[in-house]
């Protein structure tokens, strides 16, 4: 059973576009919701994480929003450009385990 | 400060062999995950360790599979007998403290290939 249910699986935009990834969970016990970046061949790399208190926060072109009672939250990339180009994951977490989503593969034409 | 280090990079077995991937994690953490890659999938938890004791390996294979974190030198995932549904990226992530909001940093993984 998939935890954290995230989509599109795929995603192309134009470069300067706003590409929208988003994620869904059951669990109300998740309190914790980062976010990962993985290039080809490297490991995930933290990219921008938020707690279930807040709405929104924002880390340079990089946006979570997070509607607690839908039980949802979305990654924003703005002005995005193709070394954006990437798998992201979302995550969330409670105690031990982080549930992952199974990534979006986002590419950026220039 | 070093990050996350995984070993080998690159693991290539013939079917019947061990492997054996090594995870040291960042300096001062001493929580240590280790995760399964399949090809287009997401990341799937195998288990969760602190030094010298497994906290929760509910996600990793009854059999074959072993993980141990010692109180010196990294820590070591172990599958015996491979067989070719072992390939994959096995990735080692390690984090300071345990519990919420403790983020998880992330090796480079090791790709195993079974032949």
């Amino acid at each position: 059973q998939q935890q954290v249910k995230q989509s599109p699986q795929s995603l192309i935009v134009q470069k300067g576009g706003i590409p929208i990834i988003n994620c869904a969970y059951e669990n109300t016990a998740f309190d914790y919701f980062p976010w990962y970046q993985q290039f080809p061949g490297k490991g995930p790399a933290l990219l921008i994480a938020i707690r279930p208190d807040v709405s929104e926060k924002k880390e340079g072109r990089f946006t979570i929003s997070f509607n607690k009672s839908a039980k949802q939250f979305s990654l924003h990339i703005m002005d995005s450009q193709p070394g954006d180009s990437a798998t992201y994951f979302c995550a969330a977490t409670t105690g031990n385990q982080f549930y992952f989503g199974t990534g979006t593969s986002l590419t950026v034409i220039p | 400060n070093a990050g996350v280090m995984q070993n080998p990079r690159h693991l290539v077995r013939r079917r019947g062999q061990e492997a054996r991937l090594r995870c040291s994690p960042m300096k001062g953490h001493s929580h240590v995950y280790w995760y399964r890659q399949l090809p287009e999938e997401g990341l799937k938890f195998m288990v969760y360790l602190q030094k010298e004791n497994i906290i929760d390996e509910s996600g990793m294979p009854k059999e074959r599979f072993s993980a141990e974190f010692p109180k010196e030198g990294p820590s070591i995932l172990r599958i015996q007998q491979v067989v070719r549904g072992d390939s994959a990226a096995y990735f080692c992530a390690s984090s300071q403290q345990r519990g919420t909001a403790d983020t998880q940093y992330f090796g480079p993984g090791t790709r195993l290939t079974v032949l």
